[in-house]
């Protein structure tokens, strides 16, 4: 079956502009992660879903990120204002239930210039 | 904290050989995943294998198994008969069970691979 997919793959933004990165995750799986992962780091959890209840947004760097997933499936990430410092791939992840293995989109590469 | 340490930033092996990636973890919650990925140059993070805390044996999938010794906490990947197309960044990644809501992964900093023909 088809596995998770992210669009788009590359987004440049000036520096001020709102950005919205989004995540298709595998039909069916309930739980829903979004990652940031720097140059050269390993990847840093920023919020979690279980179907539309976002349980978990800590990782969140600042209130200008935003992410929703009102029905369910089909998940935004939105930056506000973004930053030279916000420069990085987001990665969406899906897991059939929570606590079971999380499986990768493709990421996004956000270059804010 | 929950960490995960790993401690080569780059590694080489001959194609065809065995190559152990290594792994630590610190972490006061009695049940535990931990997980390696693979990451090609494309970008995609690709699932290899899992080891929960409570396994009584180490995980195997295919050419990939994983050296789990729990009271050194160690979580090691070993990959048998490297292939050009192992060539990756690996990375380890651990997730607690006992965290409340929080599912997330705790991710090291990784190590690149490269097969040499």
């Amino acid at each position: 079956g088809a596995g998770v997919s992210q669009s788009p793959r590359y987004k440049v933004a000036k520096r001020g502009q709102d950005v919205a990165l989004r995540c298709d995750p595998i039909s069916g799986h309930v739980s829903l992660f979004w990652y940031q992962q720097a140059l050269g780091q390993g990847p840093e959890f920023l919020t979690y879903f279980q179907n539309e209840a976002q349980l978990d947004k800590s990782g969140l760097p600042s209130d200008r990120f935003f992410a929703e997933r009102p029905e369910g499936s089909v998940s935004t990430l939105k930056i506000q204002r973004t930053q030279q410092e916000d420069s990085a791939v987001y990665l969406c992840a899906s897991s059939l239930m929570a606590g079971e293995t999380q499986y990768f989109g493709p990421g996004t590469r956000l270059l804010v210039l | 904290a929950q960490k995960i340490t790993q401690t080569q930033p780059g590694m080489f092996v001959q194609e065809k050989e065995a190559v152990t990636l290594d792994c630590t973890y610190d972490t006061s919650d009695p049940s535990y995943g931990l997980f390696w990925y693979k990451q090609p140059s494309s970008g995609e993070m690709i699932f290899l294998i899992y080891q929960g805390s409570y396994d009584q044996q180490n995980a195997t999938e295919g050419r990939y198994s994983l050296n789990f010794q729990k009271a050194r906490k160690s979580a090691n990947l070993v990959i048998s008969a490297s292939q050009l197309g192992d060539s990756a960044m690996y990375f380890c990644a651990m997730r607690e069970n006992n965290a409340g809501n929080n599912r997330k992964l705790i991710w090291g900093l990784g190590t690149s691979l490269a097969v040499n023909p």
